[in-house]
């Protein structure tokens, strides 16, 4: 079964740029999306079709997707920004999510 | 503004069924394809099921395939899944969610399923 595999944990400063990674087997030939969720909170759409963003998502929210890996970067990386971050791809008639990663900003 | 509402969750014990419920609105709910997506207590997000926006596809995952059934009736804007069969592991909070890319999430039902 396909699988996509995120780090568990990123840690970046306020302000600087953080980098998410997702890698499946030929991921970039799929769509990407990626989900923020904040504790109690239903997961927010903030990628998606490897780069583009919903309206309302803010600039420093980018995306990437080559080869293995897809990549959701945040640029300018605020407090709020804090929270797990799910990819997921399409495997032909299966949704696959990756495990999570903990974004923490210190 | 699009709203998502999940109802019908609640405590069962294993082997039972319940049905879940998401009420769409501000929307034209019949031209969108949806999803049902759940979250174990501490865990990640895991895809159930998909139905297309006419219902003629429908798709599993692995875990809850031969066991729940997902339906929509786009007169009442409503999406639908029936689970029976149910264990442990399927204790979660179960979310609906809208089109391929997931656009817009409900809040999400608590099911839990414990003798």
């Amino acid at each position: 079964s396909y699988e996509l595999t995120q780090p568990p944990s990123v840690s970046v400063s306020p302000g600087q740029t953080a980098s998410i990674t997702c890698s499946g087997d030929k991921l970039g030939i799929k769509y990407a999306c990626w989900y923020q969720q904040k504790p109690g909170q239903s997961p927010v759409l903030v990628i998606y079709q490897d780069s583009k963003r919903p309206s309302g998502i803010p600039e420093r929210f980018s995306g990437s997707n080559s080869g293995n890996t897809a990549t959701l970067t945040i640029s300018g990386t605020q407090a709020m920004d804090e929270a797990d971050y799910y990819c997921q791809a399409w495997d032909r008639s299966i949704v696959v999510f990756g495990g999570g990663t903990k974004l923490t900003v210190l | 503004e699009v709203q998502l509402v999940e109802s019908g969750g609640g405590l069962v014990k294993p082997g039972g069924s319940l049905r879940l419920s998401c009420a769409g609105s501000g929307f034209t709910f019949s031209i969108y394809s949806m999803n049902w997506v759940r979250q174990a207590p501490g865990k990640g997000l895991e895809w159930v099921s998909h139905i297309s926006s006419s219902s003629s596809t429908i798709y599993y995952a692995d875990s809850v395939k031969g066991r729940f059934t997902i339906s929509r009736d786009n007169a009442k804007n409503s999406l639908y899944l029936q689970m029976n069969s149910l264990r442990d592991e399927d204790t979660a909070v179960y979310y609906c969610a809208r089109d391929n890319s997931f656009e817009y999430w409900g809040q999400g039902a608590l099911v839990t399923v414990s003798s």
